[in-house]
């Protein structure tokens, strides 16, 4: 596998469900990034991790709880989802260099959610 | 605050060239980007231009940038029904130690016979 990876690519799930997205980067970054996109907000960053430690909670609601146990790896757990939450959730990985650097993120294909 | 607007839809006919505008608003942003996200994909990096620069091309593609008025720009020339896509300008903010994109809202380009 090369690039970075999203499972499932389709989800569909009740709102009293449990469930996870999982990203996976094979390009030796050190950031990772979830983002959701709808068609009323199209792309919307949600959480920010760098060096394992999350920088950035953008105002996303708790029901949506990320987890990064590594630098490869990132997920994001979804419990009570609301109907609203239908989108693509799309995971990037970029190299984090300090300011002003150059900082091409690399995305994934995304999950799309459909909440019942 | 930062800001990044782009128009939402682009129709053109193949073959013509097509331009697509953005307008940041970060003048600390040191490289600017454009992305293409074909259906059912995600976002892939197109091109991207150092904030020192006026102009950058690559074969089919070229962006201008105008520092002053914080616009920035993407022409496709020879547009082919493979251009077909949603292009996201970005713009680069440094904040809370890290880097950022704040991406604009995405221009919908469809080519036509």
């Amino acid at each position: 596998e090369t690039g970075v990876t999203q499972t499932p690519r389709h989800l569909v799930m009740g709102m009293t469900n449990k469930k996870s997205l999982k990203c996976e980067q094979h390009l030796g970054h050190n950031a990772m990034y979830w983002y959701k996109q709808s068609a009323k907000k199209p792309l919307e960053l949600m959480f920010v991790y760098s060096l394992e430690e999350r920088v950035e909670n953008n105002s996303v609601p708790s029901r949506f709880s990320p987890e990064c146990p590594n630098s490869s790896h990132l997920f994001l757990h979804l419990h009570t989802l609301q109907p609203e939450d239908s989108a693509l959730y799309l995971c990037a990985s970029s190299q984090e260099t300090g300011w002003g650097a150059y900082n091409e993120q690399f995305f994934g294909p995304g999950t799309r959610l459909t909440v019942l | 605050g930062e800001d990044v607007e782009q128009s939402l839809f682009l129709s053109v006919r193949e073959g013509d060239s097509s331009v697509i505008n953005c307008t940041y608003t970060d003048s600390s942003s040191t490289y600017l980007y454009w992305y293409k996200q074909e259906p059912g994909a995600g976002l892939q990096l197109l091109t991207y231009i150092f904030s020192n620069m006026d102009m950058k091309q690559d074969q089919r593609l070229t962006v201008l940038l105008n520092k002053k008025d914080k616009h920035l720009s993407l022409r496709i020339a020879d547009t082919q029904t493979g251009d077909s896509a949603i292009y996201f300008c970005a713009e680069s903010a440094f904040s809370g130690g890290y880097n950022k994109l704040i991406f604009g809202a995405g221009t919908r380009l469809a080519v036509h016979p």
